[in-house]
This record gives C-alpha cells, structure tokens and sequence, in this order.
C-alpha cells in the first residue's frame, strides 16, 4: 500500500530549530517534495529531494534516506510567518502521482 | 519563472450552471494536474494530464470534465456541482522527465 506519515501538530518558539519527520511506504518512489501551505493559501514548494543526503536552501533543510523510508525538514531560525501546515509529499514511480502525507500544523510562538 | 496561474481566484456557482476553471503555465512543463483540497487536508488527486493526454483519472464524477487545449493550458470544466464539491481546487505542474512540481495560487470554489 500507500502510506506516509508526519506529525499531525509541532509547537516550537521563535528563533528556535525546529525537525519534521517524514517517513514512507510507497510502491515506487521518484522524489520527495516538502511543501508549505498557509492557511486559505495554496502550497509553496520548499524542496525536492532524490538522492540520499541533505539539501539546504537558507533556513530550511531537506533531509532523504530512501533505504530507510524516511525524511526530515529543518527549519532553522524560526519566525512567526513560519506557522503554517507542512506538506510531505512522495512521487510514486511509474505513476506520475503525488501522493501526501495528511501535513503538519506547525505553530510557532513568541 | 516558476509560476502557474489560475483564473477565477473566487468562484460562487448554483448546481444548474456550468462554469470552467483556467490553468496556464509556460515552464514549459509536459505534465499538469488538478488537485482538489477541503479544509485541514492535503491535496486530493483528480486529474494528471502527460504531453497533452489524459494519463491519470482518479475516479472523479463525471461532472468535472478536464482539457488540455494545447502543452501551455488547462482546463476543469464544471457542471451540475453539489454543495459537497465546494472546495480549493489547484492546478500544479511538472517537468516530463521529472523535477519539481509547482502549484497555482487555486481557485476557491463555492458550490450554492
């Protein structure tokens, strides 16, 4: 089957770091993508990971080990305007299909 | 330029019209989708259209009718919505030979 799994909600303080975990189980796999979504917004792509290894891009991180299924975003530096709902999202090989992780609410206080 | 478009932004329609929804984009991308997406959950799958055809139909209601004028341009046609088909419906797209997926802004649908 189909499954991917992220934390439903996240609280961490401003300027803190904050990890969201990702793991799959997908019958093919040709991608990793986080995306942010605000709240009435559509998502925002933030990173695309296909190689095992780190990917940064200023105060995010993408982190992918396709032998273990798994993922993480770092954000780093929090600020407010980073409360949002984060999105992991596996391209399943062969189908040209995007398939979502239900998203992380995370929410960042002062 | 990353950017896919749609029009309208905001949409209110009753259940006997028939309206369409306008996605562009000219990445140069082969592949376009239809997303639908409720409140507090990810995007839902309707539609996947590859180098203009209809690769992938989610078993959606014949009353969402997709079409790909040409590589640049996409298409929801709507008829005969229900109130349960209110909703953000997003058009996204990719490089054919994979790479990063890019979503429209949306267009917010209001079924009466």
């Amino acid at each position: 089957g189909q499954n991917i799994d992220q934390p439903t909600e996240m609280t961490a303080t401003e300027g803190a770091i904050v990890q969201i975990n990702c793991t799959y189980q997908t019958s093919g796999f040709n991608g990793l993508f986080w995306y942010q979504q605000h709240a009435g917004e559509a998502p925002t792509f933030l990173s695309y990971n296909v190689l095992d290894g780190l990917e940064e891009k200023g105060r995010f991180s993408s982190f992918l080990s396709r032998s273990k299924g798994y993922s993480y975003l770092l954000l780093k530096e929090l600020q407010m305007k980073d409360s949002a709902s984060y999105l992991c999202a596996v391209f399943s090989g062969g189908y040209n299909k995007l398939i979502f992780g239900a998203g992380t609410r995370l929410a960042v206080h002062p | 330029d990353t950017e896919v478009t749609q029009t309208p932004k905001h949409l209110v329609m009753g259940m006997t019209n028939k309206k369409s929804l306008k996605c562009e984009q000219h990445m140069g991308h082969r592949a376009m989708y239809w997303y639908k997406q409720k409140a507090k959950k990810p995007p839902e799958l309707m539609f996947v259209y590859s180098y203009e055809k209809l690769s992938i139909n989610e078993s959606v209601p014949s009353r969402f009718s997709p079409e790909c004028p040409n590589s640049s341009l996409l298409n929801l046609h709507l008829h005969a919505l229900q109130p349960e088909d209110s909703a953000l419906y997003l058009c996204a797209s990719r490089s054919g030979t994979g790479g990063e997926q890019y979503f429209g802004p949306g267009t917010r649908l209001t079924v009466t």
